[in-house]
């Protein structure tokens, strides 16, 4: 599996629009990237999902460039309620294969 | 969507009891599910792989017999903490995979006093 790295933290104000980015070197070739959402004492809440270049759904976008090595969680215009730790995965989406998840980044919106 | 609900959601138990742990798979039936622990300010370890119908396989450093999983029927998989004590107290959380995604549970919150 490929291991990520994502920054620990962030901080951001309202209405703001946040990148979170990924760096996957190891990433194969069927492996997919996917984030989740976590709020305290919640379980993770899928984002989104992408291959190659853009995807965007009605909460995220996200950017993959053509080598894959990395990728960025776009959040447009972020308010509080977006206050959680994002977790950035690389997966194979086969049935039965395990997700491992690194250490997340802390997201703080302030008002 | 798919949803996986867990029961119960809290639970205080004394230190050498036994607690049982739900995960279900309401709308889909899933012949793996996974079941993590969190630790407070940390990230989700998986802890084991639950099949329908057969033994679950365990993390490494994972004790088999204290965390027993059983994964009876394709919507439901429970995980009995026996003899817990207070080092494990933890957010427990359960995933079911359907056609590739996971899904995750609200969590159950273990306290062991």
């Amino acid at each position: 599996l490929a291991k990520t790295t994502q920054p620990i933290s962030m901080d951001s104000y309202e209405g703001q629009e946040v990148n979170i980015t990924c760096s996957h070197n190891n990433i194969a070739t069927n492996d997919y990237i996917t984030w989740y959402q976590q709020f305290p004492s919640q379980g993770p809440r899928f984002i989104i999902q992408g291959y190659k270049t853009k995807v965007t759904n009605e909460v995220a976008s996200l950017f993959i460039p053509a080598d894959r090595k990395s990728s960025t969680l776009s959040l447009p215009r972020v308010s509080l309620s977006d206050t959680a730790v994002y977790y950035c995965l690389v997966v194979t989406n086969q049935a039965g294969t395990a997700l491992i998840f690194g250490k997340g980044t802390t997201l703080s919106v302030s008002s | 969507g798919a949803v996986v609900s867990q029961h119960p959601s809290r639970v205080i138990c004394k230190s050498g009891t036994s607690v049982k742990i739900e995960c279900r798979s309401l709308d889909f039936q899933a012949t793996t599910m996974f079941w993590y622990r969190q630790f407070p300010k940390k990230s989700l370890m998986l802890m084991a792989t639950s099949n329908e119908g057969s033994k679950a396989t365990y993390e490494q450093g994972v004790e088999k017999d204290k965390f027993l999983i059983n994964h009876a029927s394709l919507t439901l998989s429970t995980l009995t903490v026996t003899s817990a004590h207070p080092e494990d107290s933890s957010f427990y959380i359960c995933s079911a995979s359907q056609r590739g995604s996971q899904y995750f549970g609200p969590g159950t919150r273990l306290t062991v006093l």
